[in-house]
């Protein structure tokens, strides 16, 4: 099953503009991660935050984390048409012995020119 | 960086035939390695985590004998779809973590092996 959810499933935007991405997920975590996939290729690590972090930037990410929520955001700004790609959270959860990453839905970015 | 190649990025085969998918790390060892299946627009989903060495894990719902992983070596597993049916026709992803637990940071990923059954 599925341990993160992902919203909006799909955002379109123009270029120039910020791009918020959210994750829920159900279980503790010890760190979330979030990865990009262009379309029909493999996942790229984008950014990890640790479950004592609230928020971490990375070049024009920006991420954050609210534990008690169980949630996460992602926010590209001055978004680029090279932006356009699929954004998954990604979480490890401890009842999978600390060796199981599960994947978000997923959020679908197109960057219009 | 971590590099993981995947191999071969796309294969097309008669049902009923066997079709093997081989992830390799480049330049680190790889105690664990997962493969993840993929249908269109949708997340992945995780089939089993191997091990070098050892059987893999696979998750609830997924045929072992259908998905046969080997992980033979601290570079190489390989997935194996045996009696390949069209219904197996997906993206095929796998990915290694440099520790022996993926908690400890990222995950680096194939290219992913898009293999349709006819």
């Amino acid at each position: 099953s599925q341990q993160g959810e992902e919203d909006p499933q799909a955002l379109s935007i123009q270029e120039g503009e910020n791009a918020t991405m959210n994750c829920s997920y159900k279980t503790s975590i010890n760190n979330l991660q979030w990865y990009r996939q262009n379309s029909g290729r493999g996942l790229v690590h984008l950014i990890l935050i640790r479950s004592n972090e609230r928020e971490k930037h990375s070049g024009r990410l920006r991420v954050t984390l609210d534990t008690s929520k169980k949630s996460s955001s992602l926010l590209i700004t001055a978004s680029r048409a090279a932006d356009t790609a699929s954004y998954f959270c990604a979480t490890v959860p401890p009842h999978t012995g600390g060796f199981k990453t599960i994947f978000g839905a997923g959020t679908r970015l197109f960057v219009k020119a | 960086g971590a590099v993981v190649s995947q191999h071969p990025s796309w294969v097309i085969c008669k049902s009923g035939t066997s079709v093997k998918i081989e992830c390799r790390s480049l330049d680190f060892q790889a105690t664990t390695m997962f493969w993840y299946r993929q249908f269109p627009k949708q997340s992945l989903m995780l089939m089993a985590t191997s091990n070098e060495g050892s059987k893999a894990t696979y998750e609830q719902g997924v045929e072992k004998d259908k998905f046969l992983i080997n992980h033979a070596s601290l570079t190489l597993s390989t997935l194996t779809v045996t009696s390949a049916h069209p219904e197996d026709s997906s993206f095929y992803i796998c990915s290694a973590s440099r520790g022996s637990r993926a908690n400890t940071g990222e995950l680096f990923f194939g290219e992913g092996s898009r293999l349709t059954v006819l």
